[in-house]
């Protein structure tokens, strides 16, 4: 069972609409992260947190908003998305600086834009 | 930079034969590598990583993968694979020092009857 929960499993919304993606871990990790993950395709990053504080944009348009509120809480906020962006969306999380950090998964939020 | 190949984009086996998933990487410093596996509408697992020491690694699920440097290989094995084994198997590597993981393009194994 993985321990990165994520809220919610499916999302559908429209180009107009603002939504916002959920993530929670417990394992006291310092490091959060979104990936994005076309159909077929291997997970993409977008945002890396460390201490709660962005470190790493993977050049996101703006149309993505990354929130940190606390060391366990990750949020995505969506807004004026494109049918392009429909995929399944993965939080992550790890320890931040021993060498070779595994990455805990969570299962992900399906999203589909229409 | 750092990339990950996997040639082998699928990968059909009967049930009960072993299995190996190709990893190839390329990086310019040391690198840890990682092996996840992916089930049909979920999130990845971790199966096995390499940090140091010994070049056999051994995770979940009766899998292992051995480190072979001047190759530049971490190719995944499986002695006998289960119907259950059926799933999206991902290559990885970090760079030492960061936190960034770098995917292979994945492998599809297909166990069969």
């Amino acid at each position: 069972d993985t321990e990165v929960t994520q809220t919610p499993k499916h999302l559908v919304m429209g180009m107009t609409n603002k939504k916002s993606l959920k993530c929670e871990q417990h394992m006291g990790h310092r490091a959060m992260y979104w990936y994005k993950q076309k159909a077929k395709k291997p997970p993409e990053l977008m945002f890396v947190y460390s201490y709660e504080k962005l470190s790493i944009n993977e050049s996101v348009p703006s149309r993505f908003s990354p929130e940190c509120p606390n060391s366990s809480l990750l949020n995505l906020h969506l807004h004026a998305l494109q049918p392009e962006d429909s995929a399944l969306y993965l939080c992550a999380s790890s320890q931040v600086w021993s060498s070779g950090n595994t990455i805990y998964f969570g299962e992900g939020s399906w999203l589909t834009v229409v | 930079a750092q990339s990950v190949t996997q040639l082998d984009s699928q990968v059909p086996v009967f049930e009960e034969a072993p299995v190996e998933l190709r990893c190839n990487y390329s990086s310019s410093v040391s690198v840890y590598l990682f092996w996840y596996v992916q089930y049909p509408n979920q999130g990845l697992q971790l199966l096995l990583k390499y940090l140091s020491g010994s070049t056999l690694v051994k995770g979940i699920n009766g899998f292992e993968a051995e480190f072979n440097k001047s190759q530049t290989s971490f190719h995944l094995r499986k002695p006998s694979v289960h119907i259950s084994d059926t799933a999206e198997y991902f290559c990885a590597v970090m760079e030492g020092g960061g936190n960034k993981l770098t995917f292979g393009t994945g492998t599809q194994l297909k166990v069969e009857l």
